[in-house]
């Protein structure tokens, strides 16, 4: 079965730094893109960032860069976002969500930015 | 950045009634390669969102097919021939022609 689970999420305050992973499973991960997208509450669903599927490429939303790094572990199957400088406007579902038009969904990791 | 822009917002709907949904791009989502990479996503309430419709008009597996893409350019559409419960959820249109990505706002579907 093709999946990809997300893992992470935390409270964290203003100014801090979390790591979410993502770990893929059911099918040849080197061969696809891999994206970040979340949804904060009482909003839609907003474009994060995403990596190619040898890690040479990467694009990020205005939003997030310069703050937030996306990469990957082939080896291990692993998608990561390196997320630094937290804002409360972060406060969101992180979803990995595999592929560059977006086919398969992880079911979210919930990220809080708080004092 | 490429705008995308939902209408209606919400959406009352009657159980077997036919529904619709427009989106509309600040620009148009044809690649070089000639496809056009536009995407509608459904997320029920609870649930994590899932694809229903890619390039224009394909449908995802397992999607029912009540529903149906259409459009091509700017101007888009997704149609629900006969409504049913459970198909109340959030819709978004996506383009991912452009970069960056851009969803539309999202209409809420409601009985």
């Amino acid at each position: 079965e093709v999946q990809v689970v997300e893992s992470g999420g935390d409270l964290v305050q203003p100014g801090g730094s979390l790591r979410l992973s993502c770990s893929a499973s059911g099918f040849t991960f080197s061969n696809y893109a891999m994206y970040w997208v979340r949804k904060a509450p009482g909003k839609g669903l907003e474009y994060v960032s995403v990596i190619s599927g040898s890690g040479h490429f990467t694009n990020y939303a205005d939003s997030v860069k310069g703050r937030f790094t996306i990469s990957r572990d082939n080896s291990k199957n692993m998608l990561y976002l390196q997320m630094s400088s937290l804002r409360a406007e972060d406060t969101a579902v992180y979803y990995c969500v595999r592929d560059y038009h977006l086919d398969v969904w992880g079911q979210g990791t919930t990220v809080t930015v708080s004092s | 950045d490429v705008v995308m822009t939902q209408s209606p917002l919400s959406l009352p709907v009657t159980l077997g009634q036919p529904a619709s949904i427009s989106c509309r791009s600040s620009q148009s989502l044809v690649y070089s390669d000639g496809n056009t990479y536009f995407n509608w996503f459904q997320q029920r309430p609870g649930q994590s969102p899932r694809r229903l419709i890619y390039k224009v008009s394909n449908r995802d597996s397992g999607v029912p097919d009540r529903f149906s893409g259409s459009g091509s350019g700017t101007d888009f559409t997704l149609k629900i021939s006969r409504v049913e419960a459970e198909d109340v959820g959030v819709y978004y249109c996506m383009q991912t022609t452009h970069w960056p990505r851009t969803f539309g706002q999202g209409t809420k579907v409601e009985i």
